[in-house]
């Protein structure tokens, strides 16, 4: 079962930031958390991920609150090909093996124009 | 650098079939990992190979085999089709490595059973 909980959908102004939040109350100390977003019937792209830390790239950033319960992916400048499912997945990460991806359910986020 | 390959884009088959889809990793990549996405829902891990064995496994009966090849290229069979294996089936590669082991996913394949 996902280990992450988010709203079913959202919606967000082209032009605007998309904050999209995610709660995983239940995150372990080894584990990271991902976000993929999945544009109609394509494959799963990678976002970006993190442990503790807050990150950004050329696509978004990442926050994590202090406790690591919740986190919050932010599209800065939202345009309409942005218009996806996002998904937050809590991955661990060891020595042992690369782990498999749990998806849930995700947030439809729609862009209007 | 080509991203990651699925072959081929569509596929129908009838029940009671046997089909193999195929994928070829990320340059560089030597873990495939297999999902199947039904309709409406999130994509769901079928299992992993890495140097050529099955390393991870997910809820997935044994009508679901695989094979990986030693240029990192897997497939994936699906024995005796039932109309519930009607699904996007979705290839992701990586590396196996603790630093950069990010999945990266292919287009996919769109499974129909009839």
């Amino acid at each position: 079962d996902a280990k992450t909980t988010q709203p079913p959908s959202m919606d967000c102004a082209e032009g605007r930031a998309a904050n999209l939040p995610c709660n995983h109350s239940t995150i372990s100390g080894n584990e990271y958390v991902y976000w993929y977003r999945q544009i109609h019937s394509q494959g799963p792209q990678y976002i970006i991920h993190g442990l503790k830390n807050n990150e950004t790239n050329e696509m978004a950033s990442l926050i994590i609150t202090e406790d690591r319960k919740s986190s919050t992916l932010i599209l800065p400048h939202a345009t309409l090909r942005d218009t996806a499912v996002y998904y937050c997945i809590v991955r661990a990460r060891s020595n042992f093996g690369n782990e498999k991806l749990t998806f849930g359910t995700g947030t439809r986020l729609t862009i209007i124009p | 650098d080509a991203g990651v390959t699925q072959s081929p884009t569509h596929l129908i088959k009838t029940r009671g079939q046997q089909v193999t889809l195929r994928c070829s990793p990320k340059s560089g990549h030597d873990t495939v990992s297999w999902y199947q996405q039904a309709l409406g829902q999130g994509p769901q891990f079928i299992f992993q190979y890495y140097e050529e064995e099955e390393r991870q496994r997910g809820n997935f009966p044994d009508r679901f085999s695989g094979h990986q090849f030693p240029n990192y290229s897997s497939e994936l069979n699906v024995n005796a089709l039932l109309l519930g294996d009607s699904a996007l089936y979705l290839c992701a590669s990586s590396e196996d490595s603790w630093r950069t082991d990010t999945q990266y996913f292919g287009p996919g394949t769109r499974l129909t059973v009839l």
